[in-house]
């Protein structure tokens, strides 16, 4: 079982739509992170939180917002995407005690715009 | 030049050979280098983590790593067709949060 919860698992939305993932972890990590992953593509960096701060944001558009209310919680909202937002995205979270930062894995929110 | 980089393959080896898969990164400044599992439509799953130069070894797998060569290689020893799956490289650097930058993944079949 994955520590990484992550909602919803699938996500159909139009265009004109506003949508939000949510992810949640209770490792008691401090570092928390969005990917996204097109077919057959590795993960792709989106965002970076740290103590609940965004520490990293590469350069991904305005129509992706992320927001993180506590050490457990990041959510990413959703507006005016495209078709080619449709990906899956990945939430992980990882320790920043550590010098390692390996990172774990929600299982993915399949997105599809039309 | 991509930051990590990996054959894609796909690689086939027999059931209980050895597979080995292969890294090379660009940024002298990564710290930490990773192997991660991704079974299709999964998330990716870590597999080993290494960040001294030299070999690193956890049951079946090892990770070694050469700094000097910006190259780390992954060992299947007994593959099994349960490893069949795409291994992800990945390298990170601590910049507030850790900025972990992944390869395009090698695509290992065993073969029964």
């Amino acid at each position: 079982d994955t520590e990484v919860t992550q909602t919803p698992k699938h996500l159909v939305m139009g265009m004109t739509n506003k949508k939000s993932l949510k992810c949640e972890q209770h490792m008691g990590h401090r570092a928390m992170y969005w990917y996204k992953q097109k077919a057959k593509k590795p993960p792709e960096l989106m965002f970076v939180y740290s103590y609940e701060k965004l520490s990293i944001n590469e350069s991904v558009p305005s129509r992706f917002s992320p927001e993180c209310p506590n050490s457990s919680l990041l959510n990413l909202h959703l507006h005016a995407l495209q078709p080619e937002d449709s990906a899956l995205y990945l939430c992980a979270s990882s320790q920043l005690t550590r010098d390692t930062g390996e990172l774990f894995f929600g299982e993915g929110s399949r997105l599809t715009v039309l | 030049q991509k930051e990590v980089e990996q054959n894609s393959g796909p690689l086939s080896v027999p059931e209980g050979a050895i597979a080995s898969l292969n890294c090379t990164y660009s940024d002298r400044g990564s710290q930490s280098f990773f192997w991660y599992r991704q079974y299709s439509g999964k998330s990716p799953e870590l597999i080993m983590f290494i960040y001294s130069n030299g070999d690193k070894e956890d049951g079946r797998f090892t990770a070694q790593l050469n700094k000097a060569s910006q190259y780390v290689s992954l060992l299947i020893r007994d593959s099994q067709p349960s490893d069949s799956a795409t291994y992800l490289c990945a390298v990170n650097r601590r910049t507030g949060g850790f900025k972990t930058i992944f390869g395009a993944g090698t695509r290992l079949f065993v073969k029964a």
